[in-house]
């Protein structure tokens, strides 16, 4: 069955940090990814997604992720985190053709002012 | 634009009763909608999901005579718990997506609580 890894559950970063958050997936053919915030009591919200084509993807409030097919990794990265950036971060695959969506269990950013 | 509801935010109900809760798209056509159930600190698994006008696809353990689910329009899908169980407590989230486009537009999520 696929799968989707985020290694890290917890991370706590002080402001101007920077971060990369670790998602690896077990599918072998054709993806889509994504990544997805919740912010302390709203509701997910698209940051980026990668799709085809280049395979660094600049998402919004300053985020990107790379897509490393050889690694089957989808990292996101943002360099200099701010204290609003303090939320939970959901890595997400879909399989080619199908329109179903494989989460991570989530990882948890604190930002400290 | 793309914007999903859930209704109610938080219900309380009794072991045994049934209830329901509502996911709407305010501004687009929702051809396809899911229902995702969210345990405390763990990921969202996908319940089931549903095209409009057609039965509701149910994932791998998903009793489908428990939770019911209701596609009837483009914009409304509905979700009954039935017979709920303090082991039904749980955050319940639902996505829509339009017509031939990938992404899903997520609800702010339905606190049900079983006592």
């Amino acid at each position: 069955a696929q799968s989707v890894s985020q290694h890290n559950h917890h991370v706590i970063l002080s402001e101007a940090a920077s971060l990369e958050l670790g998602c690896n997936y077990s599918y072998g053919g054709t993806v889509n990814l994504f990544w997805y915030v919740q912010y302390p009591g709203q509701h997910l919200q698209l940051l980026l997604k990668y799709f085809s084509g280049d395979p660094l993807v600049k998402g919004i409030k300053g985020f990107e992720a790379e897509f490393i097919k050889s690694k089957f990794s989808f990292n996101l990265r943002k360099p200099s985190v701010q204290w609003s950036d303090t939320a939970e971060y959901f890595c997400a695959v879909m399989r080619g053709g199908y329109s179903t969506l494989t989460f991570g269990k989530g990882t948890m950013l604190l930002v400290s002012p | 634009g793309a914007v999903v509801s859930q209704h109610p935010s938080r219900v309380i109900c009794k072991s045994g009763t049934s209830v329901k809760i509502e996911c709407r798209s305010l501004d687009f056509q929702a051809t396809t909608m899911f229902w995702y159930r969210q345990f405390p600190k763990k990921s969202l698994m996908l319940m089931a999901t549903s095209n409009e006008g057609s039965k509701a696809t149910y994932e791998q353990g998903v009793e489908k005579d428990k939770f019911l689910i209701n596609h009837a329009s483009l914009t409304l899908s509905t979700l009954t718990v039935t017979s709920a169980h303090p082991e039904d407590s749980s955050f319940y989230i639902c996505s829509a997506s339009r017509l031939r486009e990938a992404e899903q537009y997520f609800g702010p999520g339905t606190r049900l609580t079983v006592t």
